[in-house]
């Protein structure tokens, strides 16, 4: 079972917007709704930022925003900010009743 | 407030077993799954499998299978990996994590090193 497949790096000015897309089959991210992002800063465990495809956990910016068409689920970060910068991963159920993540993708704030 | 604290790093030997305990407060044990995550040195997250403490019902992942055992002790809160046959590719920093749609709650991860 392949990990989702996202870019290795993304970069933003501060200020701007930034979409990681994260591509599966119909058998996980196609198929389900059960898609989650998480930040991780070096060192220390991922965090949630969005789940089941589009919602935001309580207390965090409106600035991450989630969508999904078809196969592929993206992650946007609006008014980009510094404290933006590290890993992202994307997470989707699959058919097996078993979870996958992505391969990860590094945010870089130029 | 939410915490799962998970047991110290280990250094194990190639063929050798490693048991990992994530310890739950904070919340009802029972009425929530724990996921365990596990990331080699520079690499990204790879998902194990997940337990649900009501019952001990486990999933696995097709790469664990045979090789994991998830379990819980309810008298503790407390959730147990094990892994076994480890090989050099098992060093890496073993994540619980807690919920069942979206992993909310994080350990703090053990870091087990496999080195002869």
């Amino acid at each position: 079972q392949s990990a989702l497949t996202q870019p290795a790096s993304v970069s933003g000015s501060p200020g701007q917007s930034i979409t990681i897309s994260c591509t599966g089959t119909s058998s996980d991210v196609g198929g389900y709704k059960f898609v989650s992002w998480y930040q991780q800063h070096p060192g220390k465990a991922p965090q949630v930022v969005i789940y089941d495809v589009n919602k935001r956990p309580s207390g965090l910016s409106n600035r991450f925003s989630g969508s999904k068409s078809g196969n592929t689920a993206s992650l946007t970060i609006s008014g980009l900010q510094a404290e933006d910068e590290g890993d992202y991963y994307c997470r989707s159920y699959t058919t097996n009743n078993t979870w996958i993540f992505g391969g990860g993708t590094k945010l870089t704030v130029l | 407030q939410v915490q799962l604290v998970q047991s110290g790093a280990e250094v194990k030997k190639p063929g050798a077993s490693v048991k990992v305990s994530c310890k739950a407060s904070g919340y009802t044990f029972t009425s929530y799954f724990i996921h365990w995550v596990r990331q080699a040195p520079g690499q990204g997250l790879e998902w194990m499998g997940i337990i649900n403490p009501s019952g001990g019902k486990t999933t696995y992942a097709p790469k664990f299978q045979g090789r994991v055992t998830m379990s819980t002790d309810t008298s503790t809160n407390t959730v147990y990996m094990e892994l076994n046959s480890l090989g050099t590719d098992d060093t890496a920093v073993y994540y619980c994590a807690r919920n069942w749609n979206f992993l909310d709650y994080w350990g703090q991860g053990t870091l087990v090193t496999v080195s002869s």
